[in-house]
């Protein structure tokens, strides 16, 4: 089966940190995407992980250990316009790349 | 332009209406895709095309109909649609559909606001 779990929303104060946690499942990976989604705009692209490790971008950094079929983004020195949906997506081994996304992850930052 | 087009940004119909909503990437891609969003629920994929051929259909129904006259171009024709067909319907591209070796980041656009009386 292909599941992938991320939790629903997370608060945290402007200026902290906030980890977003994400699990999957499945029998094909090719990698792991995260996306920031502003309420009623498009999707875009923050992170891509293939290899187990810690990317690092600016505030942001994804984290991904294909082992345990866990990865986080991890947001730095949190801003009020950070406040959005995160979501989690899992490209899969098929022959044309199927994306696979979490329910994504509702942040809220508070002044 | 720049980026993913979408038109109409809302619409608004009736059951028995027949509409159509339209894509436009402006990035040079070969692939393009159509996605489902309901509230509280995951990205849905429904459509991709690669090169304007249809590579995969992810079981949606009849009543959407996708067409890709150019690789450009992105329609999703609609008919006889039903209230639990409501939802945020988003287009995006990539370079190329990705294949197991390789990773394509998907562009998005703003997606339209499809509301079904």
């Amino acid at each position: 089966g292909q599941n992938i779990d991320q939790p629903t929303e997370m608060t945290a104060t402007e200026g902290a940190i906030v980890q977003i946690n994400c699990t999957y499942q499945t029998s094909g990976f090719n990698g792991l995407f995260w996306y920031q989604q502003h309420a009623g705009e498009a999707p875009t692209f923050l992170s891509y992980n293939v290899l187990d490790g810690l990317e690092e971008k600016g505030r942001f950094s994804s984290f991904l250990s294909r082992s345990k079929g866990y990865s986080y983004l991890l947001l730095k020195e949190l801003q009020m316009k950070d406040s959005a949906s995160y979501l989690c997506a899992y490209m899969t081994t098929d022959s044309w790349g199927k994306l696979q996304f979490g329910a994504g992850t509702q942040v809220v930052v508070t002044p | 332009e720049t980026g993913v087009t979408q038109t109409p940004r809302h619409l608004v119909m009736g059951m028995t209406n027949k509409k159509s909503l339209k894509c436009e990437q402006h990035l040079g891609h070969n692939a393009m895709y159509w996605y489902k969003q309901s509230a509280k629920k995951p990205l849905e994929l429904m459509f991709v095309y690669s090169l304007e051929e249809r590579v995969e259909n992810n079981s949606v129904p009849s009543r959407f109909s996708p067409e890709c006259p150019n690789s450009s171009h992105l329609f999703l024709h609609l008919h006889t649609l039903q209230p639990e067909d409501s939802a945020l319907y988003l287009c995006a591209s990539s370079q190329e559909v990705a294949g197991p070796s390789s990773y394509n980041e998907q562009f998005f656009g703003p997606g339209t606001r499809l509301t079904v009386l």
